[in-house]
């Protein structure tokens, strides 16, 4: 248990679906990151938001939209996804700290898309 | 550019000592982190090196070489549930983290 939940764990959804992942950290944390996980690749991250505000968003297509609406809370809007989008997408948060040292990330369990 | 380089699978007998090793590029660099994860579960955080030398954590250390852009994760006394996969990755000028694509560990009795 690292402190950080998802839901739900597995989302089976068609191409023209819209549903929302979610994610809660327990943690106090500042920061908090949306990652893609596929099979033998390594993780994309996706979108970070400090402080509430995104800071970060690695060309990711517009079907993906990210919400946070307070520190402990991080949506990701999902609609008219592609199969090629079926992956484990894992949220993650990190308390920021001085510079000069990177912040560990404690990640929940990830969901597990798949898009028929 | 940016790139992490660590094998793809490796297998070690129950009781033995394990080394994996991963090489980083990257643009600036803040410290170098290795995560397990075990199948269908979140990664979680191992250690996290940014000087130079060898950092231990009872059966677990990982070394650090900034100047050949070098890590590795050794495991002593290796247990059947330490079979999971092993995450490198290093922190760039920006504090991002550029991962690799984990080194799969199969242990065998």
């Amino acid at each position: 248990e690292t402190g950080v939940t998802q839901t739900p764990r597995h989302l089976v959804m068609g191409m023209t679906n819209k549903k929302s992942l979610k994610c809660e950290q327990h943690l106090g944390h500042n920061a908090m990151y949306w990652y893609k996980q596929s099979a033998k690749k390594p993780l994309e991250l996706m979108f970070v938001y400090s402080l509430e505000e995104r800071v970060e968003n690695n060309s990711v297509p517009s079907r993906f939209s990210p919400e946070c609406p307070n520190s402990s809370h991080l949506f990701l809007h999902l609609h008219t996804l592609q199969p090629e989008d079926s992956a484990l997408y894992l949220c993650a948060s990190s308390q920021q700290a001085d510079r000069g040292f990177a912040d560990t990330q404690y990640f929940g369990p990830g969901t597990r898309l798949t898009v028929l | 550019g940016q790139n992490i380089d660590q094998p793809t699978e490796m297998t070690a007998t129950e009781g033995a000592i394990v080394q994996i090793n991963c090489t980083y590029q990257t643009s600036g660099f803040n410290g170098l982190f290795w995560y397990q994860q075990h199948a269908g579960e979140a990664p979680t955080f191992l250690s996290y090196n940014v000087l130079d030398g060898l950092e231990e954590k009872g059966r677990f250390s990982s070394f650090l070489s900034r100047s050949k852009g070098y890590s590795y994760l050794l495991l002593k006394e290796l247990q059947m549930k330490d079979s999971a996969s092993y995450l490198c990755a290093a922190s760039d000028s920006n504090y991002q983290l550029i991962w690799g694509a984990g080194t799969k560990l199969i242990i065998k009795p």
